[in-house]
């Protein structure tokens, strides 16, 4: 099956920091790639869905400064937390899919990200 | 609105065979997905149906009804393993991905 990478695992940052999280698809181009963001006993939240060359479409309520996502290749997309608070404190995952739309799509293994 | 609903949390017996349920209603259709989330990790593609019937695979089946907005996975033979998170997911008109919140399932010995 396809492979999505995304690192680092866990992170552990300070306040008013910055933090990378990289998604990458190892053996097949992504043509979007999707970030989402899980509190602990919820389900999934979708942040915002990329596709590569153009701007993120954030979904309602997310801060598109402060989640700031690159998509510039076929096979990497980055989220980066700007400023980081101890409320950003979450479950980051990403999902690569190959064509629009989520049927085909594949999740990297999630990032722990703490602010303290 | 779109809603899925799905029980939070269940417990069955290693061996034994339990049926998580799923209702949803959401603004078209496009499938729904089952997914397993074991704890700090990240979801893992079980099924997908997009027709009505039962999909085997495995240990696992997966059912739905569209005319009644309702899906359900089947785990037999279960193992200590199969304890975990399982979440429903549908895809809507859109092809935007609606999550339930997930069924904890706890498998005792």
């Amino acid at each position: 099956g396809a492979v999505v990478s995304q690192h680092p695992s866990r992170v552990i940052c300070k306040s008013g920091t910055s933090v990378k999280i990289e998604c990458r698809s190892l053996d097949f181009q992504a043509t979007t790639m999707f970030w989402y963001r899980q509190f602990p006993k919820k389900s999934l939240m979708l942040m915002a869905t990329s596709n590569e060359g153009s701007k993120a479409t954030y979904e309602q309520g997310v801060e598109k400064d402060k989640f700031l996502i690159n998509h510039a290749s076929l096979t990497l997309s980055t989220l980066t937390v700007t400023s980081a608070h101890p409320e950003d404190s979450s479950f980051y995952i990403c999902s690569a899919s190959t064509g629009q739309g989520h049927t085909e799509a594949f999740f990297g293994q999630g990032t722990r990200l703490t602010v303290v | 609105g779109q809603n899925i609903d799905q029980p939070t949390e269940m417990t069955a017996t290693e061996g034994a065979i339990v049926q998580i349920n799923c209702t949803y209603q959401t603004s078209g259709f496009n499938g729904l997905f089952w997914y397993q989330q074991h704890a700090g990790e990240a979801p893992t593609f079980l099924s997908y149906n997009v027709l009505d019937g039962l999909e085997e695979k495995g240990r696992f089946s997966s059912f739905l009804s569209r005319s009644k907005g309702y899906s359900y996975l089947l785990l037999k033979e279960l193992q200590m393993k199969d304890s975990a998170s399982y979440l429903c997911a549908t895809l809507d008109s859109n092809y935007q991905l609606i999550w339930g919140a997930g069924t904890k399932l706890i498998i005792k010995p």
